[in-house]
């Protein structure tokens, strides 16, 4: 079964860098576009960024475009986020989701998802 | 970019009745339209892709429609564990925004 789970959340301070990190399981994992998606306390659901399969083609929320870097390891089956200049607005639980392929007819859906990791930015 | 809208933000319903939430786009997204289930503390869980396949394992008493712009999610009879917030989420063009959510409680 699909698993995902995701590490390296934290208390950082304002101007602070974090890594989180999403350890894949129960599928091909360098088949798949990988998505992370972000909720802050009490609020809705923000998508974040993506990444394709090969890690060629990369894509980012306005909000933390230049911020944020997505990348993978196929071979260690482990999707990361690298935030950087963190503030105060970054709070929130972090999932990672597995996107879908084409095949189903729907690019992009998340249609599997970690438990999430918290990253509070606080001084 | 793609703006998302819900409405109702917040339903108050019984068990057995028929729900209906409304998903809005601010340009067409053909039918690259998702649903989402969210309950307190918990991960997101993907209910309907592609405005209207139901992903697999979840109950048929979910139903989604529409294209272009306005999308319905339908409950047919709700059930006490659909007692949660939904989200609609377009998937046609970077950034693949999410709406606002609907959250679904107990009249």
């Amino acid at each position: 079964q699909v698993q995902l789970v995701e590490s390296g959340g934290g208390v950082v301070q304002p101007g602070g860098s974090l890594r989180l990190s999403c350890a894949a399981s129960g599928f091909t994992f360098s088949s798949y576009g990988m998505h992370w998606v972000r909720q802050a306390p009490g609020k809705g659901l923000e998508w974040v960024a993506f990444i394709r399969y090969d890690g060629d083609t990369k894509y980012y929320a306005d909000s933390v475009k230049g911020r944020f870097t997505i990348s993978r390891d196929n071979s260690k089956n482990t999707l990361y986020l690298q935030l950087n200049s963190l503030r105060v607005e970054d709070t929130a639980v972090f999932y990672c989701a597995k996107s879908t392929d084409c095949s189903g007819g729907s690019c992009y859906s998340c249609d599997y998802w970690g438990q999430g990791t918290l990253v509070t930015v606080s001084s | 970019d793609i703006q998302m809208t819900q409405s109702p933000s917040s339903l108050s319903a019984s068990v057995g009745d028929r729900v209906t939430i409304t998903c809005r786009a601010s340009q067409s997204i053909s039918i690259y339209l998702n649903w989402y289930q969210q309950k307190p503390g918990k991960a997101p869980k993907l209910l309907i892709y592609a405005a209207s396949s139901l992903q697999s394992g979840v109950p048929s008493r979910f139903s989604g429609s529409g294209s272009g712009t306005d999308f319905t999610l339908t409950i047919s009879s709700l059930q006490p564990e659909d007692f949660a917030t939904y989200y609609c989420q377009q998937s046609y063009s970077n950034p693949f925004t999410f709406g606002p959510g609907t959250k679904v409680d107990i009249k």
